[in-house]
């Protein structure tokens, strides 16, 4: 089965300044997408940034860009510029590529405060 | 364009009642997964329908059910409500693919508290 991990509960940023989430996962399979998940007071979850196993290059989205270590089985979110916008749960997820499946396996999840 | 929507918003049944939570997924979609959530927790996958059929199902006991129905929309049952049913439950949407990745979108959650 496959387990994601994040070891830091908390952290927080200055606004305009940068910070760096982490996550681990294990897993026995080749082909897969690992995600980062915001999810705000409101509760709803926002999908932040995907990454696809196959690809060696690490997705960017504006702000939001991740560094992925296929053979670490590291998958982490760097935020920069950091806005209070911002300040959120955020969840690093996992999904197999195999068979169709649309399952997501979350991690504990991080509290993200921004201060002004 | 709606996005999906979940209902009740809020909850709140004793221990041993029933409870059904309500899905409408997001136009155009026509695959629903619910998560659990749990305080402090990420959330953990139930199960998943696809074409009104429990296509995939997590590690939750019997107790759990769901359905779907025609135009989509599907239904969380929970019967014999225990303490630790509290939580968020999740609704995600997506449109099934025969390939490539396909976004599942997420509802605001359905916040029920057993007493």
């Amino acid at each position: 089965a496959q387990t994601v991990t994040q070891s830091q509960p908390e952290m927080s940023v200055q606004e305009a300044e940068t910070v760096t989430l982490s996550c681990t996962y294990d897993t026995s399979e080749s082909d897969y997408y690992l995600f980062w998940y915001k999810q705000p007071p409101s509760r709803q979850m926002i999908l932040v940034i995907r990454q696809e196993a196959y690809k060696q290059q690490n997705a960017t989205e504006n702000r939001f860009s991740v560094n992925f270590q296929k053979a670490a089985k590291s998958f982490s979110l760097k935020i920069s510029d950091s806005q209070l916008g911002d300040a959120a749960m955020y969840f690093c997820a996992y999904r197999s590529a195999q068979g169709g499946s649309e399952k997501l396996v979350f991690g504990k999840g991080m509290k993200l405060t921004v201060n002004p | 364009d709606a996005g999906v929507t979940q209902s009740p918003t809020h909850l709140i049944k004793t221990r041993g009642q029933q409870v059904t939570l309500r899905c409408s997924p997001k136009s155009g979609h026509d695959t629903v997964s619910w998560y659990q959530q749990a305080l402090g927790q990420g959330p953990q996958f139930i199960f998943q329908y696809y074409e009104e059929e429990e296509r995939q199902r997590g590690n939750f006991p019997d107790r759990f059910s769901g359905h779907q129905f025609p135009n989509y929309s599907s239904e969380l049952n929970v019967n014999a409500l225990l303490l630790g049913d509290s939580a968020l439950y999740l609704c995600a949407s997506s449109l099934a693919r025969m390939t490539a990745y396909n976004e599942q979108f997420f509802g605001p959650g359905t916040r029920l508290t057993v007493l």
